[in-house]
């Protein structure tokens, strides 16, 4: 079965510093990957996904199959970057549903 | 375009009653996923439906069930409900076409349920 792990609950950084979200999953095929994030009072949605290797409001987050990991980074955090962030995988490409981590809680000091 | 929309918001049942929960997907997706999101669990998949069929199904017991009309308008019903039932309950909705592993899952605000 597949796993997805983010084993920060809570992440606190001051604004400007670099910030990194772990995301560690299990799965032996080839994986889709996704950075879904809730903002407060708002509704999940969909930042990023490692197929469409873009950067969105500044973070990035790169596929290592060696490692079984889909980080997400971003080079200086933004007090509007404040959410929980949640690591999705969806096995192969087919319509298969999401498995998502417990997600992470970033809070990006003044 | 309007987004995934759910009924009701907020929802307050004792034990052993039932529940049905509505989800009108955004104009033109065919794809309804459900999820329960809890603060132990977090998110955790419970059925997806594909033009009215039942596509894939997570790991909860037979008191959860789903439908889907014609119209891609979703229902999950949750018979006998226990206190360990309340949660958050998502919807997203996608286009869920053959071979759109790409897809992309639009999520409504949720429904909130609470059993005494």
């Amino acid at each position: 079965a597949q796993r997805v792990t983010q084993p920060e609950k809570l992440l606190s950084v001051f604004k400007g510093a670099p910030v990194e979200l772990k995301c560690n999953y299990s799965y032996s095929g080839s994986p889709e990957l996704f950075w879904y994030v809730q903002y407060s009072r708002q509704r999940l949605q969909l930042l990023l996904r490692h197929i469409s290797r873009e950067s969105i409001k500044g973070f990035t987050a790169d596929l290592n199959k060696g490692e079984t990991s889909f980080h997400l980074k971003k080079p200086f955090a933004q007090e509007e970057d404040s959410a929980m962030y949640y690591c999705a995988l969806r096995r192969d490409s087919g319509n298969t549903p999401l498995v998502f981590g417990k997600g992470t809680r970033l809070s990006v000091i003044a | 375009k309007a987004g995934v929309t759910q009924t009701p918001r907020y929802l307050i049942k004792t034990r052993g009653q039932q529940v049905t929960l509505s989800c009108s997907p955004i104009s033109g997706h065919r794809s309804v996923s459900w999820y329960q999101q809890t603060p132990g669990q977090g998110l955790q998949f419970l059925f997806e439906y594909f033009s009215e069929t039942q596509r894939n199904k997570g790991n909860f017991p037979g008191r959860f069930s789903g439908r889907q009309f014609s119209n891609s308008r979703s229902e999950m019903n949750v018979s006998t409900l226990e206190l360990g039932d309340s949660a958050l309950y998502l919807c997203a909705s996608s286009l869920g076409g053959t071979g759109s592993g790409t897809d992309t899952q639009y999520f409504g605000p949720g429904t909130r349920l609470t059993v005494l």
